[in-house]
This record gives structure tokens, sequence and C-alpha cells, in this order.
């Protein structure tokens, strides 16, 4: 157990709809991110906060946005969701805002129909 | 650009036997760290194995060890006394000092053969 929640584990939507994933960093960590995980395919690096701001941004569309709440948890947006939004998301956090060792949730599987 | 590369899509090993998995990343830079993920059926990412590019040694976690080539820019992972419970994708990864993003391989997808 990474210590990182991340709920739900799955869910199903239709195209068109929108969808929100939370995630719950461990105990202690300021860096939360979220990476996207294709069918059969390396993870994309979505966008970092740290302590409450945004840090980084990777390859995030812009029907996508994310925030980190003061309480440190955080939660992403997935908006007017297109079939190949389809994929597992995974939320990671860290203690540190570049210390490259992430702690990652289990995943939220997302699936569009 | 950073990029990582595992050029197998997919190994298998027998069990109690050794397997290597390949990496090479490409970098200007000189201050990195690069690790190696597991991810089980269980879709967790686990961490395996971290080194600094710093140093020389090679880092090794009990039955896992890696071979670090900064010159050639590799970063191959050694499994010894493969167990069924290392049956799992493989993600290579690194990220820069002082930089946000950790960037992944398209990963390695091992099985052991009983």
């Amino acid at each position: 157990d990474s210590g990182v929640t991340q709920t739900p584990k799955h869910l199903i939507t239709a195209t068109g709809q929108r969808v929100t994933l939370r995630c719950s960093p461990r105990s202690g960590d300021l860096s939360v991110y979220w990476y996207q995980q294709s069918l059969d395919q390396g993870l994309q690096f979505l966008i970092q906060y740290y302590n409450g701001e945004e840090r980084a941004k990777g390859n995030i569309l812009e029907r996508f946005s994310a925030q980190q709440f003061p309480d440190l948890h955080s939660e992403l947006n997935l908006s007017s969701l297109e079939l190949g939004d389809s994929a597992l998301y995974f939320c990671a956090s860290a203690w540190g805002a570049n210390t490259g060792e992430l702690f990652f949730g289990e995943g939220s599987r997302l699936t569009v129909l | 650009a950073q990029t990582v590369t595992q050029s197998q899509p997919e190994m298998s090993v027998q069990e109690a036997e050794t397997v290597t998995l390949s990496c090479t990343y490409d970098t200007s830079e000189s201050d990195y760290y690069l690790f190696w993920y597991k991810q089980p059926p269980s879709r967790q990412m686990i961490l395996v194995i971290r080194q600094e590019a710093y140093k020389q040694q090679n880092a090794t976690e009990n039955r896992f060890s890696v071979n670090f080539q900064k010159a050639a820019k590799s970063f191959s992972l050694k499994i010894s006394d493969s167990q069924l419970g290392d049956a799992a994708m493989y993600f290579c990864a690194f990220i820069i000092q002082g930089a946000q993003k950790l960037v992944f391989g398209q990963g390695t997808r091992l099985t052991i053969n009983p």
C-alpha cells in the first residue's frame, strides 16, 4: 500500500460527459502528480501541483483541469469526454517538488462509451 | 526533449533464471535520477530501484540490480533468481535534477515461465 488513495477505481461514462477523479496523497507529501496511461502505453505526464499551486504542465488537454485543495487532496476534472479519453489515470505523490521518487495510487480506470 | 526508450516490448524468462531489461534515455543534462517501476496486474506502480546519475556504483536492491552506463545513456535492470511474482510491466523512467516531470518509457512486459 503506497498510501496514495484514488477514487473511483472504475468509472464508465458516455461521450460528452464530465467526470471528476479524486486523489489523496500520502500523509506529509506536498506534491501531487497526474499521469494518463492509455492501453499498452507508457505513462504520460499531465500536471503537477505542489502545496496547492500548479508547478508543471504536460500534455494535458484544455478539456481537462485539475486543482489541489488546502488539505492537499487533488481532483482531476475531465469534460466533454471522447472515446480516446478512455485510460487509466494515475495520481502520484511526493514530499518535495522535484524529488522524482513518486508513490503511485492504484489508478482510476475510465471507460468512455 | 528528454526521452526514454525500452526496446523490448516483451520478455520471458524461466523461473529462477536471470533476465535483463534494457533502457536507454536521451538528455543533455548531467544531473538526473533514473528509476525502474514495476506494474503488476493489480495496476499499482511500484518503485523497484533508483539510481542517481552522479553515483558511479550501480544500485542494488536484493535480487534487482542495474547496469548504469552514463556515457552510453543506458540503464538496464537485471533480475536474478526470477520469481513468479516478478511478472509485470516494467517501466524505466528518469527525471532531471530540479525538474518536475518524471519521463517514462513505453514499458517491457515480463513473463515468468514456471
